[in-house]
């Protein structure tokens, strides 16, 4: 069965730091790639997503995504971290011919400090 | 954007009881949903798709007669939990297919607390 991988269950940074939250999966066919986040309190909200092309991906509030066909890697990253980016980030993938159902990785709780 | 609602957010019962959680995609059509499971720190664990006007496709390992779920509408599906115990504990959320743009959304979850 397909696995999604997130390396770090927690992250600590100062604002202004740069992030990057590792996610790998074992699926060998094509995928869809997702980065989706959860503020405190708040449902799960799309980041970014990679069908197909460019293999870095730019989404919502500054972040980018690459998508590395060869690592099965699609790491998330963002330059300079703000407070409100705290949250849980969760990687997800979809396998090309199974559906619409994601399947998640563990989620990486990160937490920024003034 | 588009929002889907889950009630009730957090719900306490007794063991053996049955508790329904409602999953509403408010302004738009859903021709499918998810339900999926997420423990403390563990991952969300998809339970079963829900297609409106059919049977649900259960995951493996998923009881399909402790955990009904109901797609009546293309903007409601009910999950029930039947002779819940406390092991069934844990955070349910479900996600919505737009049936126009195919685009996935969640809803905030419902806690699920069996004494």
């Amino acid at each position: 069965a397909q696995s999604v991988s997130q390396h770090n269950h927690h992250v600590i940074l100062s604002e202004a730091a740069s992030l990057e939250l590792g996610c790998n999966y074992s699926y060998g066919g094509t995928v869809n790639l997702f980065w989706y986040v959860q503020y405190p309190g708040q449902h799960l909200q799309l980041l970014l997503k990679y069908f197909s092309g460019d293999p870095l991906v730019k989404g919502i509030k500054g972040f980018e995504a690459e998508f590395i066909k060869s690592k099965f890697s699609f790491n998330l990253r963002k330059p300079s971290v703000q407070w409100s980016d705290t949250a849980e980030y969760f990687c997800a993938v979809k396998e090309w011919d199974s559906g619409y159902a994601l399947n998640f990785g563990k989620g990486t709780s990160l937490l920024v400090t003034p | 954007g588009a929002v889907v609602s889950q009630h009730p957010s957090r719900v306490i019962c007794k063991s053996g009881t049955s508790v329904k959680i409602e999953c509403r995609s408010l302004d738009f059509q859903a021709t499918t949903m998810f339900w999926y499971r997420q423990f403390p720190k563990q991952s969300l664990m998809l339970m079963a798709t829900s297609n409106e006007g059919s049977k649900a496709t259960y995951e493996q390992g998923v009881e399909k007669d402790k955990f009904l779920i109901n797609h009546a509408s293309l903007t409601l599906s009910t999950l029930t939990v039947t002779s819940a115990h406390p092991e069934d504990s844990s955070f349910y959320i479900c996600s919505a297919r737009a049936a126009n743009t195919g685009e996935l959304f969640f809803g905030e979850g419902s806690r699920l607390t069996v004494l």
